[in-house]
């Protein structure tokens, strides 16, 4: 298995831009995490999906953010609009039974 | 409210020794503790992970200590080596839930 796949692996953008972050969970997985992490606050649950339907979405910092999942086999996360303190390392994981494994994460880099 | 605090921040050791990062929990309904390790410019990797009923896991030279009267675990990594300097995360979960409830991080180099 190829295991979690993100893209892009690193973005670049402009305040107020969207910003689409795609994933790509282990397949036969039923569970899908996004985290971000940052020097500041470390790792940080956005929000988490188990079999296609958001289960929490407390740790989403604002409207701005949003996620979906479509079907079992991608999931995307969406800034709209971008602001600089958004700039981190994001972060999907995938789980089947509790191990739950990271994708390589998205830079994004807002200016 | 932080569940989960580990320590220390940051570990230096000279290869062969045995670096020990400490986690200790809150919640006594959490039943699953894994570690991860993470190289710059990489996701976390689980590393190793155990549940409440052993006191001890091993796999290769990376061993959890599980002391669950105390609320505490702690990672060992036996015979280190250069290779092993990453930031080591702790975690908790209560099954079902799936939340995974992480540690602060410990950035340990291993010098030669």
């Amino acid at each position: 298995d190829a295991g979690v796949i993100q893209s892009p692996r690193h973005e670049v953008t402009e305040m107020g831009q969207e910003v689409t972050l795609r994933c790509k969970p282990i397949s036969g997985h039923d569970y899908l995490f996004w985290y971000r992490q940052t020097m500041m606050r470390g790792l940080e649950l956005l929000i988490y999906f188990n079999n296609n339907v958001p289960i929490d979405d407390s740790g989403m910092p604002e409207d701005r953010f949003s996620a979906k999942m479509p079907n079992a086999s991608f999931s995307t996360l969406k800034i709209q609009p971008s602001e600089p303190r958004d700039s981190a390392v994001y972060f999907c994981a995938s789980s089947f039974r509790t191990e739950q494994y990271f994708g390589p994460g998205t830079r994004l880099t807002v200016t | 409210q932080q569940q989960v605090k580990q320590s220390p921040q940051s570990l230096i050791v000279q290869k062969g020794g045995i670096p020990i990062i400490n986690c200790a929990y809150e919640n006594t309904a959490f039943d699953y503790f894994p570690w991860y390790q993470q190289f710059p410019g990489k996701g976390p990797a689980l590393l190793i992970a155990i549940r409440p009923d052993v006191s001890e896991k091993k796999e290769g030279r990376f061993t959890i200590s599980f002391n669950k009267s105390a609320k505490q675990f702690s990672l060992h990594i036996m015979d280190s080596q250069p290779g092993d300097s990453a930031t080591y995360f702790c975690a908790a979960l209560r099954r079902g839930n799936e939340k995974l409830t992480f540690g602060t991080g410990t950035r340990l180099t291993i010098i030669p």
